[in-house]
């Protein structure tokens, strides 16, 4: 178990350009959501997936962001036309099915600055 | 929708001691889970302790404990015994029984044990 890895860890970029973030979860893990932290506020739920399946987006997630995960495995966050209010770090997560008996493990996340 | 609130941005404790932290939260919903996470400095989030709100019973993990006060809408984390390494930030979060995958947090509290 190498946990949920994600990359870059950190992501300087200029506004306007496009990024794209990579989440590894945790093996066999099922479901992967991303969240997006900014300073001094907790963690805010972007979407998350169930195998290859998008089941839910959060109205934070504009048309500029888009999340995929094609073989249910890696899932990638992408942001279009970046803007600075999008400089947060983003968390990636997985657990195993669903249920809260089943711990949400989350990984050290990405930090995007848009200058 | 739910909400979360945790009104102690910081709080320092010395080595050895008990501290507690404050969470509530508001919700119409009588099936919902609660949780305590800790992100360490420039670490990943790891789950502290979890409740369920069916249950009467506090949840226990070893040095940490929570006081559920469902009336209340009232979830405190008690650290017994603080280390070093129990400084972080810790969040209250917040899941509905009914859609079982989006965790809700709070701003969060800073806590600084002291040697």
């Amino acid at each position: 178990d190498t946990g949920v890895s994600q990359n870059p860890r950190h992501k300087i970029t200029k506004r306007g350009q496009n990024v794209t973030f990579r989440c590894d979860p945790i093996s066999e893990h099922n479901r992967l959501y991303w969240y997006r932290q900014t300073l001094g506020q907790g963690p805010e739920f972007l979407t998350y997936f169930q195998n290859e399946a998008q089941l839910e987006k959060s109205r934070l997630l504009s048309d500029r962001f888009s999340a995929e995960r094609p073989k249910g495995s890696f899932s990638t966050l992408e942001i279009q036309r970046t803007e600075q209010g999008d400089s947060a770090m983003y968390l990636c997560a997985s657990s195993l099915g669903g249920g809260a008996g089943n711990t949400i493990y989350f990984g050290e996340g990405s930090w995007l600055t848009v200058v | 929708a739910q909400t979360v609130t945790q009104s102690q941005p910081e709080m320092s404790v010395q080595e050895a001691e008990t501290v507690t932290l404050s969470c509530t939260y508001d919700t119409s919903e009588n099936n919902y889970y609660l949780f305590w996470y800790k992100q360490p400095p420039s670490r990943q989030m790891i789950l502290v302790i979890r409740q369920e709100a069916y249950k009467q019973q506090n949840a226990t993990e070893n040095r940490f404990s929570v006081n559920f006060q469902k009336a209340a809408k009232s979830f405190s984390l008690k650290i017994s015994d603080s280390q070093l390494g129990d400084t972080a930030m810790y969040f209250c979060a917040f899941m509905s029984g009914g859609s079982n995958y989006k965790l809700t947090f709070g701003k969060g509290t800073l806590l600084t044990v002291n040697p």
